[in-house]
């Protein structure tokens, strides 16, 4: 049984671009939440999604954003790159309704802005 | 969200327990207590989770104080793989579905030979 699937592993971009991540969940859970980690620091919440729709959000600004897709999946959009958005970005898959279930986390992916 | 409180550090010896504390004083009566741990180069990792009772599984322990304003995971025999970030989490719950989970700093843990 797969876990949560993040590609790509790691991305090099430049200030100002704009740049997507992508996340397949664990199969059977129906929700998906994206965190970013600075380095030494624990991972700081972004934004959650159900249904296609964002559910809940952290304090990040809107040049996150993020989408759903039908099949569970999905994506991380960050436009207007800055070099402290370089971070690990996390992408964790749950059940909405599963108060008696953990988070499954990805292993990642590594965004570094130059 | 509620806050939770954990050492920056401790140090265990290989094969021998280790309890690892955790304070959440303004934890509200819904509020589930989970714990992570996240490895080098890894994502966190689900540990255990409860709300009033001590919980066991294959990993851990949970001991969750009465007043349930603090708890300790508890690991039986540490390992080298044990060597880790350990997060303690207060995960809300609203009627049903779920609050997030809102990471501090955590407890790193350092194994020995």
């Amino acid at each position: 049984d797969a876990g949560v699937t993040q590609s790509p592993t790691h991305l090099i971009k430049t200030r100002g671009q704009q740049v997507t991540l992508r996340c397949s969940p664990k199969s059977g859970h129906d929700t998906v939440s994206w965190y970013q980690q600075a380095l030494g620091q624990g991972p700081q919440f972004i934004f959650q999604y159900y249904e296609e729709e964002e559910r809940q959000r952290g304090n990040f600004p809107d040049r996150f954003s993020g989408h759903q897709f039908p099949n569970y999946s999905s994506e991380l959009n960050v436009n207007a790159l800055l070099l402290g958005d370089s971070a690990l970005y996390l992408c964790a898959s749950s059940f909405y309704r599963g108060i008696g279930y953990g988070y499954t986390f990805g292993s990642g992916t590594r965004l570094t802005v130059v | 969200d509620a806050k939770t409180t954990q050492p920056n550090s401790m140090e265990s010896n290989e094969e021998e327990p280790v309890h690892l504390p955790c304070n959440h004083s303004t934890i509200s009566g819904t509020d589930y207590i989970h714990w992570y741990r996240q490895l080098p180069s890894q994502g966190p990792e689900y540990v255990i989770h409860g709300l009033t009772s001590n919980v066991n599984n294959r990993m851990a322990s949970l001991a969750i104080a009465e007043d349930r304003k603090s708890s300790t995971l508890i690991l039986h025999r540490a390992t080298l793989r044990d060597a880790a970030v350990y997060y303690c989490i207060l995960r809300a719950n609203y009627g049903g579905s779920q609050g997030n989970l809102i990471f501090g700093k955590g407890t790193k843990l350092s194994v020995k030979p």
